[in-house]
């Protein structure tokens, strides 16, 4: 257990529905990171939140947004859904921002478009 | 282009013998190179990680390489077992910013049979 939680676990639901995917991170840590993992492609960096700002970006779409609360727990809103965004959703926590940091990674809730 | 490149992509081993997994990567400037296993369905767990003026590290039964000169590493399993079965994802830090942006590898799926 990495001491990252993830709500739902899985959901399901139609094309053109928007859902909320929520991340707690580790006891302390202040970076909050968000991946996707679909079938046929690795995992790819969605975005970075530190200490409740956006710290870096990567290959997230426009349809796509999050935020970092001030108790440090992040959700990822995904809206107007299209059947490949079905995948894996991880978030992951380290203690601060960049370098050497370990991420930690939560179980991850698996999205299913349909 | 940034880019982390794996082979094999899958392998199948008896249980007891040994594997080792390559990765070779284009990324620049280079921060960390980290291996991560992932059991089908959970997140990510930390194996390894290096730093470019670290050229072996071990974890217990799995032990990384690093030549950062030919920008390659390498994964050995030693008496491999049941439990090892999972995918093997290698991941470099992106050394450009202090952010916590990865860039990973398709993984090496590893079977290991009794």
């Amino acid at each position: 257990d990495s001491g990252v939680t993830q709500t739902p676990k899985h959901l399901i639901t139609a094309t053109g529905q928007r859902v909320t995917l929520r991340c707690s991170p580790r006891s302390g840590d202040l970076s909050v990171y968000w991946y996707q993992q679909s079938l046929d492609q690795g995992l790819q960096f969605l975005i970075q939140y530190y200490n409740g700002e956006e710290r870096a970006k990567g290959n997230i779409l426009e349809r796509f947004s999050a935020q970092q609360f001030p108790d440090l727990h992040s959700e990822l809103n995904l809206s107007s859904l299209e059947l490949g965004d079905s995948a894996l959703y991880f978030c992951a926590s380290s203690p601060t921002s960049g370098g050497y940091n370990e991420q930690f990674f939560g179980p991850g809730t698996r999205l299913t478009v349909l | 282009k940034n880019q982390v490149e794996q082979s094999p992509q899958s392998l199948i081993i008896l249980e007891g013998k040994n594997c080792t997994l390559q990765c070779n990567y284009t990324v620049s400037p280079f921060s960390n190179l980290r291996w991560y296993k992932q059991d089908t369905g959970r997140g990510p767990v930390s194996l390894t990680i290096m730093t470019f003026s670290e050229n072996t590290k071990s974890n217990g039964r799995y032990t990384a390489t690093l030549d950062a000169d030919t920008k390659q590493s390498s994964l050995h399993i030693t008496a491999s077992q049941l439990s090892d079965s999972a995918s093997y994802i290698c991941v470099v830090k992106h050394g450009s910013s202090n952010t916590g942006k990865l860039i990973f590898g398709q993984g090496t799926t590893l079977q290991v049979k009794p």
